[in-house]
């Protein structure tokens, strides 16, 4: 069982390229969830998915895209990558326990773009 | 104003001591609070989770809510080496992570 992965972990772009993160989990949970975090702002939400099939906009969408592949896979991709989005990555999923929510999170992605 | 507000630190204190972190809000919808573990170069991991006011005890780890006073606070007794880590608190108005808050992290650390 090995949770929620991320790949690539660590990736340097340059201004303008395209790429895009991988996540998956094996856990078997409906809820999807791609944040980034940066130094003095806490995790923000970029994008998530409720269910296979289904995607939302979070808090801060603009410049990004995402794929909900199948249950298992949840991707983000950066068009046109910016400066901007230099930041660490996480993908998470989320399982419901009557009251409680835990959400799960992955290694992350260390993106640097120069 | 954010909506969380949590003290960055760095807090260093000594092995055993009793530690204190604290996140206040203004959104009095929040219901659901939660405080995640992050170390460093890893992905959080959720350590307490709490519905409403009231406190929640785990092993070592205390978690309080005070609604009226919209603050809530994680307390470490006999910290460890090992709980160098930063803390991260989290709420919700409702179940479903699309809302989900954060706070900007508690960067902590126990020196043996």
């Amino acid at each position: 069982n090995a949770g929620v992965t991320q790949t690539p972990k660590f990736q340097v772009l340059k201004t303008g390229q395209s790429m895009t993160l991988q996540c998956a989990q094996d856990m078997n949970h409906n809820s999807m969830y791609w944040y980034r975090q940066d130094p003095g702002m806490g995790l923000r939400l970029i994008y998530y998915s409720a269910s296979e099939g289904t995607t939302d906009k979070g808090e801060v969408p603009n410049g990004y895209n995402v794929s909900r592949l199948n249950k298992r896979e949840f991707s983000l991709r950066l068009e046109s990558a910016a400066p901007s989005q230099t930041s660490v990555y996480f993908c998470a999923s989320t399982r419901t326990s009557g009251v409680q929510e835990t959400q799960y999170f992955g290694p992350g992605t260390r993106l640097l773009v120069l | 104003q954010k909506e969380v507000e949590q003290d960055p630190g760095p807090l260093s204190v000594p092995e055993g001591a009793i530690v204190s972190l604290n996140c206040t809000y203004s959104n009095s919808a929040f219901q659901y609070f939660m405080w995640y573990r992050q170390y460093s170069r890893k992905g959080p991991e959720l350590l307490m989770y709490t519905y409403s006011s009231g406190n929640k005890e785990d092993g070592r780890f205390t978690a309080q809510v005070d609604k009226s006073s919209k603050y809530i606070s994680l307390f470490i007794r006999d910290s460890q080496p090992s709980d160098s880590a930063t803390y991260l608190c989290a709420m919700n108005p409702f179940q479903g992570a699309q809302k989900l808050v954060f706070g900007q992290g508690t960067r902590l650390t126990i020196n043996p």
